[in-house]
C-alpha cells in the first residue's frame, strides 16, 4: 500500500511569490492533516480535512495560506504571497477516521523563501 | 493550552547502553499519546499509540509506557540503526500537539 506522498520535496522561491504544495493521502483515508515545522521549533498543526470539508483550520497562521481538498482526495496548500517566515518543512498526514486514530505522515516539503 | 515537553533534547549512547526518553504533557481531553521516529530528511514514522495510564507497548528494542502525566520510551541495548529523532505527540479531538523531540545518537 502506498504511503502519503508530497510534492515537491523542496521548493525555493522569492519573497512575494506564490507556491503550491500538494499532498496525496493514503487511499481510502478520509482525514487529511497539514502540519509545519519552522526552524528550531516543534511540528505544529495547521488544519484538518474530513473528506473535502475543513474540520479545523485553527492552526493556519494567516490568510496568505489557502488549503483545498477537491473531491476529498488530494489536497493543496497555497501560500500567496510568501514571506520569509513561511520557510520550513510542511508535512501532510492522513488517517482513516477521526478520534484517537493514527496519523501517517508524508516525507514533507521543504520550503525556502529568499 | 496543550503542552508537550520532551527530555533530554539530545542523547548520545554507546551501542548496548540502555536508556529512557521522557515525554511530559499537560492536556485536556487526551485521546491518545503517540511516539514517532524521524530520520533526517524524512517524515515522522509511527511507532506506538498509548491510550490510558498503565498501558505499555513494545516493538523490538523499544518499549513505551504511559502515566497520567508522562510517557517514557525505553531503548534496550540500542544499535546504531536506532539513531534518530524520537517525537512524542498528544492527540486531543483530532490534531496532534508535538514535543520538540529527542535526538538519539548510538555509537558503535
Amino acid at each position: 500500500e502506498a504511503g502519503v506522498t508530497q510534492f515537491p520535496s523542496h521548493s525555493v522561491i522569492e519573497k512575494g511569490q506564490t507556491v503550491t504544495l500538494r499532498c496525496d493521502p493514503i487511499s481510502g483515508h478520509d482525514n487529511l492533516y497539514w502540519y509545519r515545522r519552522v526552524m528550531g521549533k516543534e511540528i505544529k498543526f495547521l488544519l484538518h480535512f474530513v473528506k473535502e470539508s475543513k474540520q479545523d483550520e485553527s492552526g493556519m497562521p494567516n490568510n496568505r495560506f489557502l488549503a483545498e481538498r477537491t473531491g476529498g482526495t488530494y489536497s493543496t496548500l497555497k501560500v500567496q504571497p510568501a514571506e520569509l517566515e513561511d520557510s520550513g518543512v510542511y508535512f501532510c498526514a492522513s488517517s482513516p477516521w477521526t478520534g484517537g486514530d493514527t496519523q501517517y505522515f508524508g516525507p514533507g516539503t521543504r520550503l525556502t523563501v529568499l | 493550552e496543550d503542552q508537550v515537553t520532551q527530555s533530554p533534547e539530545a542523547l548520545r549512547l554507546q551501542e548496548g547502553e540502555s536508556s529512557s526518553l521522557n515525554c511530559s504533557y499537560t492536556v485536556s481531553g487526551l485521546r491518545g499519546l503517540f511516539w514517532y521516529r524521524q530520520d533526517p530528511g524524512k517524515g515522522p514514522e509511527f511507532l506506538f499509540t498509548l491510550y490510558s495510564a498503565g498501558e505499555e507497548k513494545e516493538k523490538e528494542r523499544l518499549k513505551a509506557t504511559l502515566t497520567k502525566k508522562e510517557s517514557f520510551l525505553h531503548i534496550t541495548a540500542p544499535k546504531p540503526e536506532d539513531s534518530a529523532t524520537y517525537l512524542c505527540a498528544v492527540q486531543t479531538i483530532n490534531k496532534l500537539t508535538f514535543g520538540g523531540g529527542t535526538r538519539v545518537l548510538v555509537k558503535p
